[in-house]
C-alpha cells in the first residue's frame, strides 16, 4: 500500500465552482501535513499546514480526519490561477508525497 | 533571505558519465533533503541531513547515488555512472528543522535540476 494515496482527478471545472478532493495516508502515528501546489516544470509550493481542527486560507479549507486517516482540500469560488497539481504531504521529518490531483479551472 | 538554489537548472549528459548537482539550502536551516521526480510519476525522497548527524540515505535508488554536506550548509548529489533510468528533476529542500510541527518543519524546495541521460 501507498503511504499516501490521493485522487489523480483531473477535475475540470468553471471559473466559480467549489471543488473538493481527498487523499489517505497509511502510517496512523503521522503528525505533520501539508498540501503543496505544483505548477507544470516547476517545484512544489506550500499551499498550506492542515491542522486537525480543520483550517481555512482565503478561498481554500483543509481538513484533516485522524480517525480515517485523510486529509480533504476544498477549493471555493475558482480561480483561473487555481490550475494546478495539488500535491497530499505527510511530513514524518521526510516528505511523503501523494501522486497528485490536477485541477484545471476553465474561463 | 534568498530561497534553496540549486544548480545547474537542467544537466545533459552520457550514459556512463559522473554528475554532481548542488544545492544551497536557506540560510539558517538545520535539515536539508534531496528528493527526485521522474517524468510522470510522483516525487520521492532520496537521502536527508540535519546538522552534523548520520544522514539519512534510505531513499538513494542504488550505491551509484551518493551525497554529502559540507559546512552544515551547501550539498553536493552525486549520481557515477549514469543511466537513463536517472533521468529526472532532482529537488532539494530545506526546513529550519526537520519533524515536530509549523512552521518550522515546512519543507521549501529549490527549482530543481533536470538531468537528462542520453
Amino acid at each position: 500500500r501507498k503511504e499516501v494515496e490521493q485522487d489523480p482527478g483531473p477535475f475540470n471545472v468553471p471559473e466559480g465552482a467549489t471543488v473538493a478532493f481527498n487523499c489517505t495516508y497509511s502510517n496512523s502515528a503521522s503528525q505533520s501535513f501539508f498540501w503543496y501546489r505544483q505548477d507544470c516544470r516547476k517545484e512544489p509550493k506550500l499551499l498550506m499546514s492542515v491542522y486537525s481542527s480543520g483550517n481555512e486560507d482565503g478561498r481554500f479549507t483543509a481538513q484533516l480526519n485522524r480517525a480515517s486517516q485523510y486529509i480533504s482540500l476544498l477549493i471555493r469560488d475558482s480561480k483561473l490561477s487555481d490550475s494546478a497539481t495539488y500535491l497530499c504531504v505527510v511530513n514524518d521529518y521526510k516528505l511523503s508525497f501523494g501522486a497528485g490531483t490536477t485541477v484545471t479551472v476553465r474561463a | 533571505g534568498a530561497g534553496v538554489s540549486q544548480s545547474p537548472s537542467n544537466k545533459v549528459t552520457e550514459k556512463g558519465k559522473d554528475v554532481e548537482l548542488r544545492c544551497d539550502p536557506i540560510s539558517g536551516h538545520t535539515a536539508l533533503y534531496w528528493y527526485r521526480q521522474s517524468l510522470g510519476q510522483g516525487l520521492e525522497f532520496l537521502i536527508y541531513f540535519q546538522g552534523n548527524s548520520a544522514p539519512d540515505k534510505s531513499g538513494l535508488p542504488s550505491d551509484r547515488f551518493s551525497a554529502e554536506r559540507t559546512g552544515g550548509s551547501v550539498s553536493t548529489l552525486t549520481i557515477q555512472r549514469t543511466q537513463q533510468e536517472d533521468s529526472a528533476v532532482y529537488l532539494c529542500a530545506s526546513s529550519l528543522r526537520p519533524g515536530g510541527a509549523p512552521p518550522a518543519n515546512i519543507q521549501y524546495f529549490g527549482a530543481g535540476t533536470r538531468l537528462s541521460v542520453l
